[in-house]
């Protein structure tokens, strides 16, 4: 079964930029794979933040963006707030199914 | 302004059936393009996609869970209904519909709800 990767943590200081990745077991991840990106906060559902590889949503900060990056799906908060520290995962369309990764818990310190 | 909500027991014996049910506001799954999913979330744990309807009534589901889960629509009553059988205490999460425009973002979720499995 295809199993996606993010890091499992990452720890940025407020205002400055942070980069989190989604791999995929099957190989470098591309457009095809519609990559989405979610934040989840404690005890709230998820929020879509990214569709499509950089998509945003209307409500989606500017300070979000989505490419892809060296095979893998990147997502860059540049000048990040304290409000940022959450779960983020990345959603991937492979082998006719969708698959989330492990998540990335991200710590504003 | 889309809105959904979960329904449904929160304890359920092993070897049981589980029947959800998603409310929803705001669009119509005859709409083409769209689709209502669900994905749950082991306490503590990461997400799990599980399957989604489409306006054309087409279910696409995990293959992990193909086996055991059906979801349906009843447009008279703007709700889709999923169906687990056979749960295990491993079923055990927050089980969450979410609204599919037709750009196939998971735009829109619901506040979840919680589902154990146990005798």
């Amino acid at each position: 079964q295809t199993v996606v990767t993010q890091e499992p943590s990452l720890t940025v200081s407020p205002g400055g930029t942070v980069t989190l990745t989604c791999a995929s077991s099957t190989g470098a991840v591309t457009s095809d794979y519609y990559p989405n990106w979610f934040q989840q906060k404690p005890g709230q559902a998820p929020r879509a933040l990214i569709y499509s590889t950089s998509n945003k949503h209307s409500w989606t900060p500017a300070r979000f963006s989505g490419s892809l990056l060296g095979g893998k799906a990147a997502l860059t908060l540049s000048g990040v707030h304290p409000d940022d520290e959450a779960e983020y995962y990345c959603l991937l369309y492979q082998d006719e199914t969708l698959v989330f990764g492990g998540g990335t818990k991200l710590t504003v310190l | 302004q889309i809105t959904l909500k979960e329904s449904g027991p929160t304890v359920v014996k092993p070897t049981q059936t589980l029947t959800l049910t998603c409310t929803f506001s705001g669009f119509s799954l005859t709409t083409p393009g769209v689709g209502v999913g669900w994905i749950r979330q082991p306490p503590g744990k990461a997400l799990e996609y599980l399957g989604t309807i489409y306006w054309d009534d087409d279910q696409r589901s995990s293959p992990s869970l193909k086996s055991r889960l059906t979801i349906t629509q009843d447009k008279s009553k703007d709700q889709v209904v999923l169906t687990m059988t056979n749960l295990a205490p491993a079923d055990t999460a927050t089980y969450y519909c979410a609204y599919r425009p037709k750009s196939g973002s998971y735009t829109f979720w619901g506040q979840g709800t919680l589902v154990t499995v146990s005798s």
